[in-house]
């Protein structure tokens, strides 16, 4: 059973630009969260996908945005970048409906500089 | 609403020594508590969880934790450390259903360094 894979490790872009992350749920997981970590804090809840919809928000601005394709895989976009998003981006996937049934699978994160 | 405080940004303890980190919980229903650790460069790995079931939880790596919900804490303790634990440790709880699935997000408390000392 592979994990969750992220893709790419490490980005450095520049103010303004737009980035997209990757992220390749569990084996058998059709649910994807996105996470944000910055520097010396807990992660943030960005939004969750399941079905190839979005299926909540946290406090985020509309420049974030995602996709999930029916291979379970997720994407997240980031327009307009600012100096703030400097972070490390985690994708976490899960599977079930009860809501005792959580297992969430973290991936290694990309960590994105924005200078 | 729901939050989590963590009551220690850093604890340092002993190899073979107990280990405490303090988390307290705010929740408007009946909560799903997590503890995840987090080497570095590495992603969050579930140590344990309580899911309404017994409130004292046994998690991987010799860690437990107890569910009081009088206290509204939910305490990682382990009792002699190693000093391979030494990594970020959250306290994560997970009430609020989003819409149509059942499922929840997580709130992560701010985290907790653990050192350990040889």
């Amino acid at each position: 059973e592979t994990g969750v894979t992220q893709s790419p490790t490490h980005l450095i872009k520049t103010r303004g630009q737009q980035v997209t992350l990757r992220c390749s749920s569990q084996s058998g997981h059709n649910t994807v969260s996105w996470y944000q970590q910055a520097l010396g804090q807990g992660p943030q809840f960005i939004f969750q996908y399941y079905r190839e919809e979005e299926n909540g928000r946290g406090n985020f601005p509309p420049r974030f945005s995602g996709l999930q394709f029916p291979n379970y895989s997720s994407e997240l976009n980031v327009n307009a970048l600012e100096l703030d998003d400097s972070a490390l981006y985690l994708c976490a996937s899960s599977l079930g409906v009860a809501s005792s049934s959580y297992g969430y699978t973290f991936g290694s994160g990309t960590r994105l500089t924005v200078v | 609403a729901q939050s989590v405080t963590q009551l220690d940004s850093h604890v340092s303890v002993s190899e073979g020594t107990p280990v405490l980190l303090r988390c307290n919980y705010s929740s408007s229903y009946s909560p799903s508590l997590f503890w995840y650790v987090q080497h570095p460069n590495k992603g969050l790995q579930l140590l344990l969880k309580y899911t309404s079931a017994a409130t004292l939880v046994k998690g991987i790596n010799g860690f437990e934790a107890e569910f009081k919900k009088s206290e509204t804490s939910f305490h990682l303790t382990k009792p002699s450390a190693h000093m391979s634990d030494a990594a970020e440790y959250f306290c994560v709880v997970s009430d609020q259903s989003l819409a149509g699935t059942g499922r929840r997000a997580l709130t992560f408390g701010s985290g907790t360094r653990l050192q350990v000392q040889p």
